[in-house]
């Protein structure tokens, strides 16, 4: 059982490349998520993603596009990278979200360093 | 607009101490927290949750404690070790928003 698996774990881009951060679980999570971490901050919400075919906004979209077409994976593309997204991205999944219940902490992945030049 | 925010950034305990770490929230409609634990190079790591119809719930050497009237959550870790030393989130989850909303986080540093 691998968890959630990000990839890669760094790279480098030039301002105006676009990339796609790769994220997939294997525990048939319905909820995944992703958030960007910067020094000294917690982490801030990008887009979230409730089942597959459904995605929504976090604090933090503007610059980012995402899609659920499977319930496994849940890529997070920049489509215009520029300096403010250098950034460690992290990807996030649990169970299912939603009803005081069913509510279950988020399994996160090793994360992607990103820096932007 | 929501927030969920940590008292102080770093605490400094000994070894075998008791460690409290706290957190406010101020969104009224979350209603399930968890606190994750992050070392350096690493993704977040579950430590203990808690939901609002709870006011206290214990793990390993962890107790969450939530406040609901005052919208103040803490983690208490006993007999601190220096495994323990990391950073701490408090998160929060509003059913309603379906969004976690994190902390900015506490630094736990272990004295020998």
């Amino acid at each position: 059982n691998a968890g959630v698996t990000q990839t890669p774990k760094f790279q480098v881009l030039k301002t105006g490349q676009s990339m796609t951060l790769q994220c997939a679980q294997d525990m048939n999570h319905e909820y995944m998520s992703w958030y960007r971490q910067d020094p000294g901050m917690g982490l801030r919400l990008i887009h979230y993603s409730v089942g597959a075919g459904i995605t929504d906004q976090g604090e933090v979209p503007n610059g980012y596009n995402v899609s659920r077409s499977t319930t496994e994976d849940f890529p997070l593309r920049l489509l215009s990278a520029a300096p403010s997204q250098t950034s460690v991205y992290f990807c996030a999944s649990s169970p299912r979200a939603g009803g005081l219940s069913n509510n279950q902490p988020q399994h996160f992945g090793d994360g992607t360093r990103l820096s932007i030049l | 607009g929501e927030s969920v925010g940590l008292h102080l950034p770093t605490l400094s305990v000994q070894e075998g101490d008791n460690s409290i770490i706290n957190c406010a929230y101020s969104n009224s409609a979350s209603d399930y927290f968890i606190w994750y634990k992050q070392e350096s190079g690493k993704g977040p790591q579950f430590i203990i949750d808690i939901r609002s119809n709870m006011d206290k719930r214990q793990g390993q050497r962890v107790t969450v404690l939530l406040n609901k009237t005052v919208k103040h959550l803490s983690l208490q870790i006993a007999a601190t070790q220096p495994g323990d030393s990391a950073v701490y989130f408090c998160a929060g989850f509003g059913t309603g928003t379906y969004k976690y909303i994190f902390g900015t986080g506490t630094r736990l540093k272990v004295l020998a």
